[in-house]
């Protein structure tokens, strides 16, 4: 069974600087999909970022931008420029590439609290 | 957008009480999930469906059941309550597709703003 590894409970950034959250999984599969959600303080989930395990360039969104290495199973978020909005629980998850079933559920890590001051 | 709804934001009930949280989803998802979050602990499973009147067991579904009547809403039951399942209850769904003859798969799940329930 695949297993997501979230290592950091909690992090603090000072404002306008980077922060890396680390994530490590394990499978026995070659083909997967990993995800970044942020949960705001009272709000709702909303994803961040997305990886295909078949793609060697790794994803970025804006300041948001990931490190994925395969052969280590390590899937960290990048941060940079980090602001206020930015804190929030942040929570790594993992899909299988299969469909159908469970095989399409997410598996969570437990999540790291992220905290950015002013 | 996708919009995926509760329908109550915090909810108190009394032991031994029956209990319905509710989820709607406008965007023809396929799948729909609940899961309970508690501190420490993430995300656990409560139970999914991938189609009307499908349901499967998550990793948590004791004291749970669920209904799925109608693709667009997935409603999660709690027959007795306790006190321990005091918790943030979080819906999800999320589209199988098919275009072309090739399943495309939207992979991520689309979350509502979660219910937190009080058993007293």
């Amino acid at each position: 069974a695949q297993t997501v590894t979230q290592s950091q409970p909690e992090m603090s950034v000072q404002e306008a600087e980077t922060v890396t959250l680390s994530c490590t999984y394990d499978t026995s599969e070659s083909d997967y999909y990993l995800f970044w959600y942020k949960q705001p303080p009272s709000r709702q989930m909303i994803l961040v970022i997305r990886q295909e395990a078949y793609k060697q360039q790794n994803a970025t969104e804006n300041r948001f931008s990931v490190n994925f290495q395969k052969a280590a199973k390590s899937f960290s978020l990048k941060i940079s420029d980090s602001q206020l909005g930015d804190a929030a629980m942040y929570f790594c998850a993992y899909r299988s590439a299969s469909y159908g079933g469970s095989q399409g559920n997410l598996i969570f890590g437990k999540g790291t609290k992220l905290s950015v001051k002013p | 957008d996708v919009k995926v709804t509760q329908s109550s934001r915090y909810l108190v009930k009394r032991t031994g009480e029956k209990v319905f949280l509710e989820c709607v989803q406008d965007m023809d998802h396929e799948n729909m999930f609940w899961y309970r979050q508690d501190p420490g602990l993430g995300l656990r499973l409560i139970y999914f469906s991938y189609d009307v009147k499908m349901k499967e067991k998550g990793d948590i579904p004791e004291g749970y059941s669920v209904s799925r009547e109608k693709k667009e809403r997935f409603s999660l039951i709690l027959e007795s309550a306790s006190t321990n399942q005091t918790s943030m209850y979080l819906c999800a769904s999320s589209s199988l597709r098919t275009s072309g003859g090739q399943n495309t798969l939207r992979r991520e799940q689309y979350f509502g703003p979660g219910t937190r329930l009080t058993v007293t």
